[in-house]
């Protein structure tokens, strides 16, 4: 069964939202999570490594002001994209090592009109 | 930082047929994963295989870690092995990060 639960699956919404994403680990904890990011046809870019009880590390190029993420207990991050626009459009997911292989939940697709 | 390239881009096989796909790494890695994403975004974890050979029913995987390289072989294609297939990796500096190569995206035709 699952063993990273992300939600919602789909998000549509209208430009200048916010929109938060969550990502948990089921049945067990995770310190460190990673959030990617893939755009149509594209692969998956790492943006940023989601610690708890600490900042996040961002990958170059990505807006921490704009991706805010919160890894406040040891089954919870959350994604926070601020004020989306049409270029944040994309499918959104995390993953969770649990030892050896990583574990990713099964994403969220966001829209922004 | 580590550079994953994945051959070929694009594959159109008949159904029955077999086919290897490639993985090219270009430094020396703790973990490399074989998915299958499928038309809903689903990553869909098909071998944890950082060295040696596996094998799960149709599908078989080898890393040959000293020469940098993964080959995901899949026999006896059917239609619902469509879909696009990405490696990744961690390399052995990269902190527990998966890197995805480039992918190859597997038509089945009936």
């Amino acid at each position: 069964g699952a063993v990273v639960s992300q939600h919602p699956s789909w998000v549509i919404c209208k430009s200048g939202t916010s929109v938060k994403i969550e990502c948990r680990s089921l049945d067990f904890q995770a310190t460190t999570m990673f959030w990617y990011r893939q755009f149509p046809k594209q692969s998956l870019m790492l943006m940023a490594t989601s610690n708890e009880g600490s900042k996040a590390t961002y990958e170059q190029g990505v807006e921490k002001d704009k991706f805010l993420i919160n890894h406040a207990s040891l089954t919870l991050s959350t994604l926070t994209v601020t004020s989306a626009h049409p270029e944040d459009s994309s499918f959104y997911i995390c993953s969770a090592p649990l030892g050896q292989p990583q574990h990713f939940g099964d994403g969220t697709r966001l829209s922004i009109l | 930082g580590i550079q994953v390239e994945q051959s070929p881009p694009d594959l159109i096989l008949q159904e029955g047929a077999n086919s290897t796909l490639r993985c090219n790494f270009s430094d020396s890695v703790n973990n490399l994963q074989w998915f299958h994403q499928n038309p809903w975004g689903q990553l869909i974890n098909l071998f944890y295989i950082p060295s040696g050979t596996k094998q799960n029913g149709r599908l078989s995987a080898t890393t040959v870690a000293t020469e940098r390289y993964s080959l995901l072989y899949i026999s006896s294609s059917q239609t619902t092995d469509s879909g696009v297939y990405f490696c990744a990796v961690v390399s052995n500096f990269g902190n527990e990060k998966l890197t995805f190569g480039t992918g190859t995206r597997l038509t089945i035709i009936p």
